[in-house]
C-alpha cells in the first residue's frame, strides 16, 4: 500500500520568512495530492491540492510542487504570518482507492 | 464547512459501556470516512464508507463497527469502551477529489 513519509516533524520560521514542507510517497500511481492545515482544537482544514497533471499550484502565499519522477511533493507558505502556526499534514491518493494516506504532520511556528 | 456534522462533540463514558458517535452530512457524498487522531499518530483511518450498507475497515479498526443505513448518516459504535479508545474522532466525506472533515468528537474512557 501507499506509504507517505514528511519531512520535518517541526519548523520554527521568523515572521516574514517563507516556510517549506516536503512529502514523499511510495505508490508511483498516486495522483492526488491534498495538504491539511489543522490549528490547535480544530479539524484538518483543506488548504490546497494537486493533481498529477501539472508541477505546481499556487493560492496566494501558499504552492505545492509536485515532482513526479522523484515522487515527492512540498508545500511553500511566503511571507509566514502569526496565523500560520499550526499542524500541515500532506496526504496521498490514487483515484483507484477510496482512502488518503497522510503523512504524520509538521507542527509549524512562526516567531514574531 | 462542508455540511458535514457530529454529535456529541464530547463525551465521557466509563469503560466496558458501548458508545455510538454520528457522523451527518447534508452534500449526498458517496464516501464517508472515521478517523481518531491521537498525539504521535496523526489521523489514522478507522472504517470507511463507499455508499448505503457498504463498508470496510481501515488500519485500526478494531475493536470499532460502523453502519450506514442512510447516505446522510455514517454511525461509529465502541461496543465496550476501553481506556485506549479515548481520543478525538473526526468524520470526513469525500467528492469527486477532495476530502473535508467535521468538527470532531473528544472521547474519553475513565
Amino acid at each position: 500500500g501507499e506509504n507517505v513519509e514528511q519531512h520535518p516533524s517541526t519548523l520554527s520560521v521568523q515572521e516574514g520568512d517563507s516556510a517549506v514542507i516536503k512529502c514523499t510517497y511510495s505508490d508511483s500511481a498516486s495522483n492526488y495530492f491534498p495538504w491539511y492545515k489543522q490549528e490547535l482544537g480544530k479539524r484538518p482544514q483543506l488548504i490546497i491540492d494537486i493533481r498529477s497533471n501539472v508541477g505546481e499550484k499556487k493560492d496566494q502565499r501558499i504552492a505545492v510542487t509536485l515532482n513526479k519522477t522523484a515522487k515527492h511533493f512540498s508545500l511553500h507558505i511566503t511571507e509566514t504570518q502569526p496565523e500560520d502556526s499550526a499542524v500541515y499534514f500532506c496526504a496521498a491518493r490514487h483515484f483507484g482507492n477510496e482512502k488518503l494516506t497522510f503523512g504524520t504532520g509538521t507542527r509549524l511556528t512562526i516567531i514574531p | 464547512d462542508a455540511g458535514i456534522t457530529q454529535s456529541p462533540r464530547h463525551k465521557v463514558t466509563e469503560t466496558g459501556t458501548p458508545v455510538t458517535l454520528r457522523c451527518h452530512q447534508t452534500e449526498n457524498h458517496r464516501y464517508m470516512y472515521w478517523y481518531r487522531q491521537d498525539p504521535g499518530h496523526g489521523l489514522r483511518l478507522i472504517h470507511y464508507s463507499y455508499g448505503v450498507k457498504d463498508t470496510d475497515k481501515g488500519e485500526v479498526s478494531d475493536g470499532y463497527s460502523v453502519s450506514r443505513s442512510k447516505t446522510e448518516d455514517f454511525l461509529l459504535t465502541l461496543e465496550s469502551a476501553t481506556s485506549s479508545q479515548t481520543s478525538v474522532y473526526f468524520c470526513a466525506i469525500r467528492g469527486t477529489y477532495e476530502q473535508y472533515f467535521g468538527p470532531g468528537t473528544r472521547l474519553t474512557v475513565t
